[in-house]
C-alpha cells in the first residue's frame, strides 16, 4: 500500500526553538512535496525536492531517496510559522505531476 | 502575476443537490488537479487535467466528475450530494516541472 507518513502529529514549540519535522514514505518516488497549511486553508507549497538539501530562509528541506526520508527544518522559530505542515508523494502515474499521496500533516504551533 | 483563483470560497448545499466548482490556474499553466480535505481522511487526490484531459482520476465515486476547457480553467462537479461530501476543495496548477500552486480553496458544507 502507497503511504506517507509524518511525525510528530502535534509540535508546539518556543520561539527561537530548531524544528524537525519528518516524513517517511513506502512508495518508489522521485520527488517529494512539503506544503504549508494556514488556518484559513489555502496551502503554499514550500518545496519541492529530489535529492539532497534545498534551503529557503530559515526552512531546509533534505531528502534521501534510497532511505525513503524526508525531513522540513526550521531554524529560529517565529509564531508566524505557526501552520500544518505536510509532505506529499508524486505516484507519476502516465506522467502526472499532481496525482500525490499526503502525509495526515504536522500541526506546528509556535509561542513567543 | 494573478495566483490560482478558485469560486465560490464558500458554499452550503442540501443533500441530494448537485455543486460546480471553479479553478482557473495560473496563466500559462496547463495542467489542474483537484483535491478535497476533509478532517478523517486528510488531503486526497481526485483527478488532474492536462489540455483538456484527463491524465489520472483519484479513488473517489463516479459522482465526482470534473472538466477542463480550453483556456486551461476547470470545473469539477459533485452531483446526489451527501453529507460525507463535506470538505474543502483545492485545486493547484503546474506548468509540467511538477511545483504546484493551489488555490485558496472551496469550502463546501451540505446540510
Amino acid at each position: 500500500k502507497n503511504e506517507v507518513e509524518q511525525s510528530p502529529q502535534n509540535l508546539t514549540a518556543q520561539e527561537g526553538e530548531f524544528i524537525t519535522i519528518n516524513c517517511s514514505y513506502s512508495v518508489g518516488i522521485s520527488a517529494l512535496h512539503w506544503l504549508q497549511q494556514h488556518p484559513g486553508g489555502g496551502i503554499v507549497s514550500l518545496f519541492m525536492l529530489s535529492s539532497g538539501k534545498k534551503k529557503h530562509g530559515r526552512l531546509i528541506a533534505t531528502i534521501n531517496i534510497q532511505e525513503k526520508h524526508s525531513s522540513l527544518h526550521i531554524t529560529a522559530s517565529h509564531p508566524r510559522d505557526s501552520a500544518v505542515y505536510i509532505c506529499a508523494a508524486p505516484l507519476n502515474y502516465g506522467g502526472s505531476q499532481g496525482n500525490l499521496i499526503f502525509g495526515k500533516g504536522t500541526k506546528l504551533s509556535v509561542k513567543p | 502575476k494573478a495566483g490560482v483563483t478558485q469560486t465560490p470560497r464558500y458554499l452550503i448545499k442540501t443533500r441530494g443537490q448537485q455543486v460546480t466548482l471553479s479553478c482557473s490556474p495560473i496563466s500559462g499553466h496547463r495542467s489542474v488537479s483537484w483535491y478535497q480535505q476533509t478532517p478523517g481522511q486528510g488531503l486526497q487526490f481526485l483527478f488532474e487535467y492536462f489540455s483538456e484531459t484527463q491524465r489520472n482520476k483519484g479513488n473517489f465515486p463516479g459522482r465526482f466528475s470534473g472538466r477542463q476547457f480550453s483556456n486551461s480553467r476547470s470545473e469539477m462537479n459533485v452531483s446526489t450530494l451527501e453529507l460525507g461530501d463535506s470538505a474543502l476543495y483545492l485545486c493547484a496548477s503546474s506548468t509540467g516541472t511538477g511545483e504546484l500552486f493551489f488555490g485558496e480553496g472551496s469550502r463546501l458544507t451540505v446540510l
